[in-house]
């Protein structure tokens, strides 16, 4: 079945600084990438997707590239600001009626300011 | 209610007794999932049911049953708990049409 692979498992950086998350998954089938963000104590949100017809999408500060040929895919976050230290999640769909989310096991995201 | 819900937010439960878990979500979403999360290991999916009336396994189906009478709701059940599953439950709903999964506020359950 699908895998998820996510790296790194902690990451810090200086507020203003760039992060980037990467994950690769097996299933070649796999069609829609979505990342989540998880505040401490709170529930996962959805920050940005990427469908496998699409190379790369931008929502201002926030990036995701795909290669579906190296089957991986990378979260970026430009200018770092101490709100967006949390923990993220990659996820991968499986290509077929469930439509169920295979998730990485998770960045914890440190912004010093 | 606004999105989706779970109750109880927290719960302390003695090993081999059966719990509930409730999900609700009032977005006439036909999918349901429920996932628990354990330090390090991410979201793994126990049940997921596309449709009122369907239910199907996850990863991690073992000690868990759910049902899907409506549209709504998609309780999750423990028949008879164990330290294991010590966990943070959340149950999500999916978009059709985006495919966006929406999680729930979580149920921290622990099993003694």
């Amino acid at each position: 079945g699908e895998n998820v692979e996510q790296h790194p498992s902690t990451l810090s950086v200086q507020e203003g600084d760039s992060a980037v998350i990467k994950c690769t998954y097996s299933d070649s089938a796999s069609n829609y990438f979505p990342w989540y963000k998880q505040e401490l104590g709170k529930r996962p949100q959805l920050i940005i997707d990427i469908r496998s017809n699409v190379g790369e999408k931008k929502d201002q500060r926030i990036a995701v590239t795909l290669n579906k040929t190296a089957k991986h895919f990378s979260l970026h976050i430009t200018e770092t600001q101490p709100e967006d230290s949390a923990v993220y999640f990659c996820a991968a769909r499986k290509m077929d009626s469930s439509y169920k989310l295979i998730f990485g096991s998770g960045t914890r995201l440190l912004v010093r300011p | 209610i606004a999105g989706i819900t779970q109750a109880p937010t927290s719960q302390i439960l003695a090993a081999g007794r059966r719990m509930t878990l409730r999900c609700t979500q009032d977005m006439r979403h036909n999918a349901m999932y429920w996932y628990r999360q354990d330090l390090g290991l991410g979201l793994r999916l126990i049940h997921y049911s596309n449709t009122a009336g369907t239910t199907g396994k996850g990863e991690v189906p073992d000690g868990y049953s759910v049902s899907r009478a409506n549209t709504d709701d998609f309780p999750l059940t423990l028949a008879s708990a164990v330290p294991s599953q010590t966990s943070v439950y959340f149950c999500a709903s999916r978009d059709r049409g985006r495919g966006e999964q929406f999680f729930g506020p979580g149920t921290r359950l622990t099993v003694l």
